[in-house]
């Protein structure tokens, strides 16, 4: 069956311009999460989302990050007034259930000027 | 300091070679434990899971050591398409704000050559 898909795959933008991006999970998984995997850094958490729950936004680097999840379903990551050290690979993840196997999607790069 | 360290290598092995990983995590209230694979600009996929009692996936051995906090991975007869980065990871208790969240180590790379 069809993965968790990213969208866009790559995304280049210009110091304080606004970008966002698009997680779509597998179809009927309830758990939906945002990481971050920068250069040097590794993977970090950056926000949680389950069923019609309250997310968890504790690993959001700064209030230039939101997140929503429209439906229980599609996800889009907002950075607004991005700066260079926002650059890094934004994965998007998702499970049945919050203690379950997390699906990666593939990505998107994004590139900060 | 971070809470999951691996060494990051990179380890270099010719094809056949018995490589082993290490991972120590410092988060003792951690309950599940995994190894990720994550190939060259693409996704983390689930390798396998790592349990007390260690477990073995055909070439693959992981092994769990609460005490020492200390997480291994054993790949034997490795192959070529062996070669990526290997990812430690731990989540925390269920029904604790880490019992969902992945917390990832920076990866040991490796690459197995001919």
């Amino acid at each position: 069956g069809a993965g968790v898909s990213q969208s866009p795959s790559n995304k280049v933008t210009e110091k304080g311009k606004d970008v966002e991006l698009r997680c779509d999970p597998i179809s009927g998984h309830t758990a939906l999460y945002w990481y971050r995997q920068s250069l040097g850094q590794g993977l970090e958490f950056l926000i949680y989302f389950q069923g019609n729950s309250a997310p968890d936004k504790s690993g959001l680097p700064s209030d230039r990050f939101s997140a929503e999840r429209t439906g229980g379903s599609v996800s889009t990551l907002t950075i607004q007034r991005t700066q260079q050290e926002d650059s890094a690979v934004y994965l998007c993840a998702s499970s049945w259930g919050s203690y379950n196997e997390q699906f990666f999607g593939p990505g998107t790069r994004l590139t900060v000027l | 300091r971070k809470e999951v360290e691996q060494d990051p290598g990179p380890f270099n092995v010719p094809e056949g070679a018995t490589v082993a990983f290490n991972c120590t995590y410092s988060n003792s209230a951690s309950q599940s434990f995994f190894w990720y694979r994550q190939d060259c600009r693409k996704e983390p996929k689930l390798l396998m899971s790592v349990y007390s009692s260690g477990n073995e996936d055909g070439r693959f051995t992981a092994q769990l050591n609460r005490a020492s906090q200390y997480i291994s991975l054993l790949i034997r007869d490795s192959k070529l398409s062996d070669s990526a980065t290997y990812l430690c990871v731990v989540k925390g208790p269920p029904n604790s704000n880490s019992g969902y969240a992945l917390n990832f180590g920076k990866g040991t790379s490796l690459l197995v050559t001919p």
